[in-house]
């Protein structure tokens, strides 16, 4: 039973054009969500994150929006770069103290930037 | 502040050998997560400790896999006798976790085993 989906495997975009990728996730008890990119043989990076009580928030060329009754998010990136092609992994959490950050995945969608 | 390190990043084992991947969290982080990435797939939670304590074992496979985060060195995830299908990228985690602050979980760079 996948609680974390990203359809999309992947995306192309092109440079400066908005990239948006989009999680679903089924579990009710997720209170926060996150964001990571991941480059071939590294671990995943962190990039942004959002609790639950917010529906927006952004960094820089990032946004991340949450839909709690549709239990959506998607993460925007504009204007999308080269150097943005990587594999994104949207993760949640459900913060009960025994879980700790115990986090469960997407599968992932890999993103293209052309320039 | 050095991050999450994993070491060693590649192992080759044939079947039925031991595999010990090793993981020194960052620097103030007493919580210790290990994954799991099987070829294109996301990551799988296998387990949460902290020192000395298994909380949360969850996603780890009933026999062969056992893991420790002991009150000095490293955090180990063993896996005993080793099969091809254990092939796959096994990341390490850490955090610091404030009940009112939510933190991030910051990742190694991973440990690439294959099973010959």
């Amino acid at each position: 039973d996948q609680q974390v989906k990203q359809n999309s495997p992947s995306l192309s975009v092109q440079e400066g054009r908005i990239s948006i990728l989009n999680c679903d996730y089924t579990n009710s008890m997720f209170d926060y969500f996150l964001w990571y990119k991941k480059y071939p043989a590294e671990g995943p990076t962190f990039l942004i994150s959002i609790s639950s009580i917010k529906d927006k928030n952004e960094d820089g060329r990032f946004t991340v929006f949450l839909n709690k009754s549709a239990k959506h998010l998607s993460l925007h990136i504009v204007p999308s770069q080269p150097g943005d092609s990587a594999v994104y992994f949207c993760a949640a959490s459900a913060r009960i103290k025994a879980a700790g950050n115990k986090l469960t995945f997407g599968g992932g969608t890999r993103v293209l930037v052309k320039p | 502040n050095a991050g999450v390190m994993q070491n060693p990043r590649h192992l080759v084992r044939r079947r039925g050998q031991e595999a010990r991947l090793r993981c020194s969290p960052m620097k103030g982080h007493s919580h210790v997560y290990w994954y799991r990435q099987l070829p294109e797939e996301g990551l799988k939670f296998m387990v949460y400790l902290q020192k000395e304590n298994i909380i949360d074992e969850s996603g780890m496979p009933k026999e062969r896999f056992s893991a420790e985060f002991p009150k000095e060195g490293p955090s180990i995830l063993r896996i005993q006798q080793v099969v091809r299908g254990d092939s796959a990228a096994y990341f390490c985690a850490s955090s610091r976790m404030h009940p009112l602050d939510p933190t991030e979980a910051f990742f190694g760079q991973g440990t690439r085993l294959t099973v010959v």
